[in-house]
C-alpha cells in the first residue's frame, strides 16, 4: 500500500514556537487527515483537508494541501508542552476502504 | 463520543502460545482495523473487516488471523505467538461520513512476546 512520509522525523522547539511537519504522498487522494498520538496511547483525528481545498484551520492548527506537488502541511502555533506528541499523515485514497498512514513526526515541546 | 476499548493495555506471553487481542466498538461501525505499530516503521494494517464474518488481509497479515463474529467485536488471534510480535497493536473502527472516513482508535495493547 501507499504510504506516506512525515518530515521531519523529529522536531524540538521552546513553547511558544511554532510547529511545522510536513507530508508527501504517492497517489491521488479524496482527503488527507493529521492524527496525534500521546506517548504510548491510541492516535486521535486532528483535522482533515479535502483534495479540493488548499488550507484550513482548526484553533492553533493550519493545514495545508498541495495536489500538485502530492504534499501537506500541519503547522501548530504558539505551541505547548502539552502538544508534546507524536503527528501522523494519513491519505483517504479513492477506492480503498483503508486509511494509510505514515510513519509519522516526533514533537518535543520544552517549557 | 465514539468509544473503542481494548481488552489489555500491556500483555506478556511466552513463545508458542496463542493470543487473543479483543476490541470493541460502541458505535455500530461497520469496518473496524488491526495495526502494529513499531519504531521507525509506523502503522502496519495487519487485517480489517468490514462486515460480520468478513476479513480482509492487510499489508502484515502473516501469523495473525482475526475474527469478527459480532458486529462490535473484532479479535486478532496470535496462533503460536514468536518474539518479532512483540509490538504496539492499535485496533480502530471507521466512521463513514458523505465524503470521508474517520477512524477512532483504541489506547492501544503492548504486547511482550518472551
Amino acid at each position: 500500500s501507499q504510504q506516506g512520509e512525515e518530515d521531519p522525523q523529529a522536531l524540538s522547539i521552546q513553547e511558544g514556537e511554532n510547529a511545522t511537519m510536513n507530508c508527501s504522498y504517492k497517489t491521488s487522494i479524496n482527503n488527507l487527515q493529521w492524527y496525534r498520538q500521546n506517548s504510548g496511547r491510541g492516535l486521535v483525528h486532528l483535522i482533515l483537508i479535502r483534495s479540493n481545498e488548499r488550507e484550513k484551520h482548526s484553533g492553533r492548527l493550519r493545514v495545508t494541501l498541495d495536489t500538485s506537488k502530492k504534499s501537506s502541511s500541519l503547522l501548530i502555533t504558539a505551541s505547548r508542552a502539552a502538544d508534546t506528541a507524536s503527528y501522523f499523515c494519513a491519505t483517504d485514497e479513492a477506492g480503498y476502504s483503508t486509511l494509510t498512514f505514515g510513519k509519522g513526526t516526533m514533537l518535543l515541546v520544552s517549557p | 463520543d465514539v468509544k473503542v476499548t481494548q481488552s489489555s493495555r500491556y500483555l506478556v506471553k511466552r513463545t508458542g502460545e496463542k493470543v487473543f487481542l479483543e476490541c470493541v466498538q460502541d458505535m455500530d461501525h461497520e469496518n473496524m482495523f488491526w495495526y502494529r505499530q513499531d519504531p521507525g516503521l509506523g502503522l502496519r494494517l495487519i487485517y480489517f473487516s468490514y462486515d460480520v464474518k468478513m476479513k480482509e488481509k492487510g499489508d502484515i497479515p502473516e501469523g495473525y488471523s482475526v475474527s469478527r463474529e459480532k458486529k462490535e467485536r473484532f479479535s486478532l488471534i496470535l496462533e503460536s505467538a514468536s518474539t518479532n510480535q512483540t509490538s504496539m497493536y492499535l485496533c480502530a473502527s471507521i466512521r463513514r461520513l458523505a465524503d470521508y472516513n474517520e477512524q477512532f482508535f483504541g489506547p492501544g495493547t503492548r504486547l511482550t512476546v518472551l
